[in-house]
């Protein structure tokens, strides 16, 4: 597609549940990032791959937290047991260049409310 | 720690106004400073990326400065319309984190909420 796209774009779930987020990156993008963004505040990175590569994942919060891009393109961010302190918007985002040199394009995000 | 400070938190102004949204930031290497456009509910998008060569670089009504002497940024919108109510995002890139990227490799700021009022 033209730009990155996640899905679902919304998503709420009971304390306890899993939740998977998925993220399409620009086809041919090398790295993939994701982030965790709280209301009002900016971005905080979770972790990163470089094709099929996670080579960071040192911003994960803990290890409920999970990431994959099996076959270095789409993405999916796996929370397990999800906690009301999950609840942010998570963003993807997708770049043509190695680690965090290159413009960044960003997907719309996934509103996650744990309820 | 690399850290990326923005000014003010927050700002109103009305329609037709300029306005000027600051960045200071202690990232070392520096690589370059960009400036993201974020409106409710979206995605950040790109406004400007600056290398340490440049200090000044502009995208239609916005202007973003910078001085890598005091690592300083700003960011100046000229005749503001209601669409660029949003918040914007100063993110500063380190050199040597090419393999990672990760949380030192690119340093975000909190962003300064605009709010343009007719």
């Amino acid at each position: 597609g033209a730009g990155v796209s996640q899905s679902p774009r919304y998503k709420v779930a009971k304390r306890g549940q899993d939740v998977a987020l998925r993220c399409d990156p620009i086809s041919g993008h090398v790295s993939l990032f994701w982030y965790q963004q709280a209301l009002g505040q900016g971005p905080e990175f979770l972790t990163y791959f470089q094709n099929e590569a996670q080579l960071d994942k040192s911003g994960l919060p803990s290890d409920r937290f999970f990431a994959e891009r099996p076959e270095g393109s789409v993405s999916t961010l796996k929370i397990q047991r999800t906690q009301q302190e999950d609840s942010a918007v998570y963003l993807c985002a997708s770049s043509l260049e190695v680690g965090g040199s290159g413009e960044l394009f960003f997907g719309e995000g996934s509103r996650l409310t744990v309820l | 720690k690399n850290q990326v400070e923005q000014s003010p938190q927050s700002l109103i102004i009305l329609e037709g106004k300029n306005c000027t949204l600051q960045c200071n930031y202690t990232v070392s290497p520096f690589s370059n400073l960009r400036w993201y456009k974020q409106d409710t509910g979206r995605g950040p998008v790109s406004l400007t990326i600056m290398t340490f060569s440049e200090n000044t670089k502009s995208n239609g009504r916005y202007t973003a400065t910078l001085d890598a002497d005091t690592k300083q940024s700003s960011l100046h919108i000229t005749a503001s319309q209601l669409s660029d109510s949003a918040s914007y995002i100063c993110v500063v890139s380190a050199s040597g984190y090419l393999v990672g990227g990760g949380a030192d490799g690119l340093t975000f700021g909190k962003g300064t909420h605009l709010i343009i009022q007719p």
